[in-house]
This record gives C-alpha cells, structure tokens and sequence, in this order.
C-alpha cells in the first residue's frame, strides 16, 4: 500500500527566510504532484513532477524529484506571508491513477 | 473555459437524512474522482468513474456511500442516512484521461448536525 509522508507538518517562518518541505513515499510511483490549499478553498496544482531529477520551478517555489530516494522537496525562497497556505504533495500509485495525499504542511509567514 | 463544479458548496444535513453532491467535469474530460477530507487531513480517494462505469472504488465505504456518473449530467456522490462522522469536505477532480492532472473543484462542505 502506497503512503505519503510530509514532514513538517507545520512550519512558521519569517519573511526573507529559505526553507524545505520534504515529502516521502513508499513504493514506486509514475508521478508526483504539489497542490496549494488556502483554508476553506480547494486545491490549486503547484508541480507535476514525472521523471527521476526533474525540477520545476515557479516564483520563489522550486520543486525536485529523487525517484530513487521516492523522496520531492518543495523548496521556499525568501518567503512573503501571500505564501501562507497548506501544501500537499500527491503521489499516483503506478499504474493506477487515485492520488494518495500527505497530510499536508500548514505553512505560515510572519513578518 | 469553466473549471470543475461542485454544488453545493455547503450543505448542512441531520443525521439520518440523505445528502447528494454534484460534481461537474471540466469541458472535455470524462473521468471524474472523488475525495474526503476531513479536518486538518490530506484528501483521501474514494471512488474513479469514467462515463458510465465505476473504475475503482476501493475508499468508498461499504454502506450508504455510492457514486455514479452517467451518460448526460453531473457525476453523484450520495450518502445515505448521515452520521456526524461525514463531515467533511467532499472534492471533485476531473482529468481528460486517466493518468492525466487532476483538476480539483470548490469542494462540498458537508455538516452533519
């Protein structure tokens, strides 16, 4: 059975500061997928993450893909408070398209 | 181009009574998943329906939950007899194919007093 696990799950940090989110999982995967939530919104896609090395970047979120460690990091450059939202990786399980979600980290930026 | 609808975005049922939440695929995509989540959680799959078909439904509960998605019209998640352990929020994502992103809609806030 595929599981996701993020970590952390919250993290408070300053504007200006760089900080990683890390999410692993546990078996093989076609790919990876970041979501941003805003509380009591929906999900909006960040990444989709389909090979070994991939990096993607947009604004100060960079996201990477170690498909052997089956390990993402999504990377906050200089963090504003308009980032402050919950991030979810998604993982989909090879060969078979449900997504299986982490428990999401709540991140929050304070001046 | 309209993304996915949900409605309603709210509803507030007691328990016993019945609760249908209506999903409508992105224009072009013909697969249609739902997802719960539950406070302070990630979103956990519940059923995969294509045009007619269930595809896979293995996180849908046993009893009172089902789902269809037929020829004409939204796609119907129904939750028969409530209990105050189904609120939650109920998302749905389309995708043009299977193995495709997932587009997710506004969700349906279900209360269950």
């Amino acid at each position: 059975e595929l599981k996701v696990e993020q970590n952390p799950l919250f993290l408070s940090m300053q504007e200006g500061k760089n900080y990683t989110i890390y999410c692993n999982y546990s078996t093989t995967s076609d790919r990876l997928y970041w979501y941003r939530q805003d509380p009591g919104k929906s999900l909006e896609s960040l990444f989709v993450l389909l090979s070994n090395g991939a990096v993607k970047q947009e604004g100060r979120l960079m996201a990477s893909l170690d498909t052997k460690a089956r390990l993402s990091t999504l990377h906050i450059t200089a963090a504003v408070h308009d980032l402050s939202a919950t991030y979810f990786c998604a993982v989909e399980n090879s060969g078979n398209t449900p997504l299986v979600f982490g428990k999401g980290t709540r991140l929050s930026v304070i001046a | 181009n309209a993304g996915v609808m949900q409605n309603p975005r709210h509803l507030v049922r007691r328990r016993g009574q019945e609760a249908r939440l209506r999903c409508s695929p992105m224009k072009g995509h013909s697969h249609v998943y739902w997802y719960r989540q539950l406070p302070e959680e990630g979103l956990k799959f519940m059923v995969y329906l294509q045009k007619e078909n269930i595809i896979d439904e293995s996180g849908m509960p046993k009893e009172r939950f089902s789902a269809e998605f037929p020829k004409e019209g939204p796609s119907i998640l129904r939750i028969q007899q409530v209990v105050r352990g189904d609120s939650a929020a109920y998302f749905c994502a389309s995708s043009r194919q299977g193995s495709e992103t997932q587009y997710f809609g506004p969700g349906t806030r279900l209360l269950v007093l």
